[in-house]
């Protein structure tokens, strides 16, 4: 049973580039969640992707976009690149159901640094 | 808006002894859950332990356990019989009913000596 995979592993971009990660959920899994994690911080929460929509967004500008795919992969996407913008991109994928809480399992992340 | 706070930015233990880690958070829903999520250097999230806020019984799972305090809005870690493989970063994460955000705390380093 595949895990959450991401890609690519690290990324080195340049201030103003745009850049676009990947992510494949683990295997039954529906929804694709994005965190950023800046370096001796926190994860933070970007946005969410269900039924190829944006479901909830967090404090991030609008140079952060997705996508999701109908098998249910998903990308973000970042433009014009700040330096604060280096930092850790976790992937977490989760299964849609009712209840309070659908656990989220995290991939291993993409490293972005830009220079 | 929720905020979870980790006071220990880092901690080490001794192998076989015990640790606690501290977490406090803030949130002005009833429902939610408690987790402690587990980064080693290979950089993915493991989840450790989960807490549900309706539950009034701490949580266990082998050598890990919380102490939750709900009126004090406290959730603290301990990890018995320390291992080295439990070195790694630690973070303490909140989820609020209706969201669909995972809340982080800033981690807690945890070094465990042979």
């Amino acid at each position: 049973d595949a895990g959450v995979t991401q890609s690519p592993t690290h990324l080195i971009k340049t201030r103003g580039q745009q850049v676009t990660l990947r992510c494949s959920p683990k295997s039954g899994h529906d929804t694709v969640s994005w965190y950023q994690q800046a370096l001796g911080q926190g994860p933070q929460f970007i946005f969410q992707y269900y039924e190829e929509e944006e479901r909830q967004r967090g404090n991030f500008p609008d140079r952060f976009s997705g996508h999701q795919f109908p098998n249910y992969s998903s990308e973000l996407n970042v433009n014009a690149l700040l330096l604060g913008d280096s930092a850790l991109y976790l992937c977490a994928s989760s299964l849609n159901k009712q209840g309070l809480y659908n656990e989220q399992f995290f991939g291993p992340g993409t490293r972005l640094t830009v220079l | 808006a929720q905020t979870v706070t980790q006071s220990q930015p880092e901690m080490s233990v001794q192998e076989a002894e015990t640790v606690t880690l501290s977490c406090t958070y803030d949130t002005s829903e009833s429902d939610y859950y408690l987790f402690w999520y587990k980064q080693p250097p290979s950089r993915q999230m493991i989840l450790v332990i989960r807490q549900e806020a309706y539950k009034q019984q701490n949580a266990t799972e082998n050598r890990f356990s919380v102490n939750f305090q709900k009126a004090a809005k406290s959730f603290s870690l301990k990890i018995s019989d320390s291992q080295l493989g439990d070195a790694a970063m630690y973070f303490c994460a909140v989820h609020q009913g209706g969201s669909e955000k995972l809340v982080f705390g800033k981690g807690t380093k945890l070094t465990v000596n042979p």
